[in-house]
């Protein structure tokens, strides 16, 4: 069974700092590996996703995020944090389970942006 | 392309009671996802279906249940609600052959008093 693993539940930058989100997983195989964000209020958004190729992986509003498969890890960075940004972020893994590929996701992260 | 639409927004329920939510997923996505979302929990899923068809479910007692129509809409329905039931259920769909990226709704709350 795959697992992931949000390293604290609540993360506090000021404005203009670096963003740095850490997400671990658990799984056999190679997965496919994402991350969501949720404002309140409102359902999830895909902020960047790694299937395959390239292990930096850049996605919207100036989100990134590195596969590292030694270390089973997909950290989430931005390298200026902005007061919009503040919102819950998820990790999430998905593996094929019954002919389709379901995600497993992390308990989140609240990030809070301080002026 | 409209994205995925879900009805009602919130809802108010007794213990006792039962409910349906909706969900539309975008125009040609022909799998869609449903997850409860609570404080305690987190995100958890409860099923997927795929063309009609149910392709995968979570550990969720059997008063959980689903249905998906022909033109890919999607309900869900809760019987014998309990307080415990009271959470975000978010739908979400996708292509249904791929990652299982998502793409959600906005979500419905209920709450059941």
């Amino acid at each position: 069974a795959q697992s992931v693993t949000q390293l604290g539940s609540h993360v506090s930058v000021s404005e203009g700092a670096l963003v740095l989100l850490r997400c671990n997983y658990s799984s056999s195989v190679p997965p496919y590996l994402f991350w969501y964000v949720q404002y309140p209020n409102q359902g999830l958004q895909l902020l960047l996703k790694y299937t395959t190729g390239a292990t930096l992986v850049k996605g919207i509003n100036g989100f990134e995020a590195e596969f590292k498969k030694s270390e089973t890890s997909f950290h989430l960075t931005k390298p200026s944090a902005h007061m919009s940004d503040a919102a819950e972020y998820f990790c999430a893994v998905s593996m094929l389970s019954g002919g389709s590929y379901i995600p497993t996701f992390g308990r989140g992260t609240s990030l809070i942006v301080h002026p | 392309k409209a994205g995925v639409t879900q009805t009602p927004r919130y809802l108010i329920k007794t213990r006792g009671q039962q409910v349906t939510l909706s969900c539309s997923p975008i125009s040609g996505h022909r799998s869609v996802s449903w997850y409860q979302q609570t404080p305690g929990q987190g995100l958890q899923f409860l099923f997927e279906y795929f063309s009609e068809t149910q392709r995968n479910k979570g550990n969720f007692p059997g008063r959980f249940s689903g249905r998906q129509f022909s033109n890919s809409r999607s309900e869900m329905n809760v019987s014998t609600l309990e307080l415990g039931d009271s959470a975000l259920y978010l739908c979400a769909s996708s292509p249904g052959q791929g990652t299982g990226e998502q793409y959600f709704g906005p979500g419905t709350r209920l709450t059941v008093t």
